[in-house]
C-alpha cells in the first residue's frame, strides 16, 4: 500500500525558503505523477505543482517564479522548495500521488500533511 | 483560473439522501474529482472523472455531471460521513479546488 509522509520545518521566517520532503513507501516515484497541494487557514486549497515519473515538472503559474519540485529516486523522495515566503504562505502542505489517464490526472493518495507557519 | 463554486454547508439526518453541488466557471468536460476530508485527517479520493468510484469507497457515494455542473450524492448518509467535501478540476491549467462543502449529520 502506498504511503506518503511529509517532513520539514514547521516554522519559517519571512523572506526565507520553505523546504519540505515527501517520503514515499510502497510505490516507486518513477511511476505516476507526484504533487504538492496546500490548504490555507480558512480551508482554501491550492495545487502547487507536480513532478512526473520522468522528472519533468509543472507548476501553478501563481507560484512559478518561487517554486521548485525535485526528486531523489534512490531514496524514493520528492521535494518542495518555495522561495521568498511571506505570512500568506502559512498553510498545511500535502504531498500526493497523482493517478492519470491519457487525458486526465487526479490526486489519488495524500500524505498526512504538515503545518508550516511563516512568522518572524 | 477556473473557479469552482460549492455551497458552504449542509445538514442532513442519517438515512437521508444528500447532493453536494459544484459549479465551474467554465467547462471542465468530465475532468472533475471529489475528495472527502474528515477533521484532523488528510483528504481522500471518492470519485474521479466525474462518476468513477474510487476503489474501496462505499457504493453509497456517486458522482455525476459534465461541462460546468457536477453533483456528489451520498445515499443513504451515515453519521461517519461528517466531513468537508471538495471538488477539483484538472481540465484547465492550473488545477483548482472548490471551497468545500461542510456536511453535518444531525
Amino acid at each position: 500500500e502506498v504511503q506518503l509522509q511529509e517532513s520539514g520545518p514547521g516554522l519559517v521566517k519571512p523572506s526565507q525558503s520553505l523546504s519540505l520532503t515527501c517520503s514515499v513507501t510502497g510505490y516507486s516515484i518513477t511511476s505516476n505523477y507526484w504533487g504538492w497541494i496546500r490548504k490555507f487557514p480558512g480551508n482554501k486549497m491550492e495545487w502547487m505543482g507536480y513532478i512526473s515519473y520522468s522528472g519533468s515538472t509543472s507548476y501553478n503559474p501563481s507560484l512559478k517564479s518561487r517554486i521548485s519540485i525535485t526528486r531523489d529516486t534512490s531514496k524514493n523522495q520528492f521535494f518542495l522548495q518555495l522561495n521568498s515566503v511571506t505570512t500568506e504562505d502559512t498553510a498545511t502542505y500535502y504531498c500526493a500521488r497523482m493517478d492519470f489517464t491519457i487525458a486526465a490526472i487526479w490526486f489519488a493518495y495524500w500524505g498526512q500533511g504538515t503545518l508550516v507557519t511563516v512568522s518572524s | 483560473d477556473t473557479v469552482l463554486t460549492q455551497s458552504p454547508a449542509l445538514a442532513v439526518s442519517p438515512g437521508e439522501r444528500v447532493t453536494i453541488s459544484c459549479r465551474a466557471s467554465e467547462s471542465v468536460s468530465t475532468l472533475m474529482h471529489w475528495y472527502q476530508q474528515k477533521p484532523g485527517q488528510q483528504p481522500t479520493l471518492l470519485i474521479y472523472l466525474a462518476s468513477n468510484l474510487e476503489s474501496g469507497v462505499p457504493a453509497r457515494f456517486s458522482g455525476s455531471g459534465s461541462g460546468t455542473d457536477f453533483t456528489l450524492t451520498i445515499d443513504p448518509v451515515e453519521a461517519d460521513d461528517t466531513a468537508t467535501y471538495y471538488c477539483q478540476q484538472s481540465w484547465n491549467d492550473p488545477f483548482t479546488f472548490g471551497s468545500g462543502t461542510k456536511l453535518e449529520i444531525k
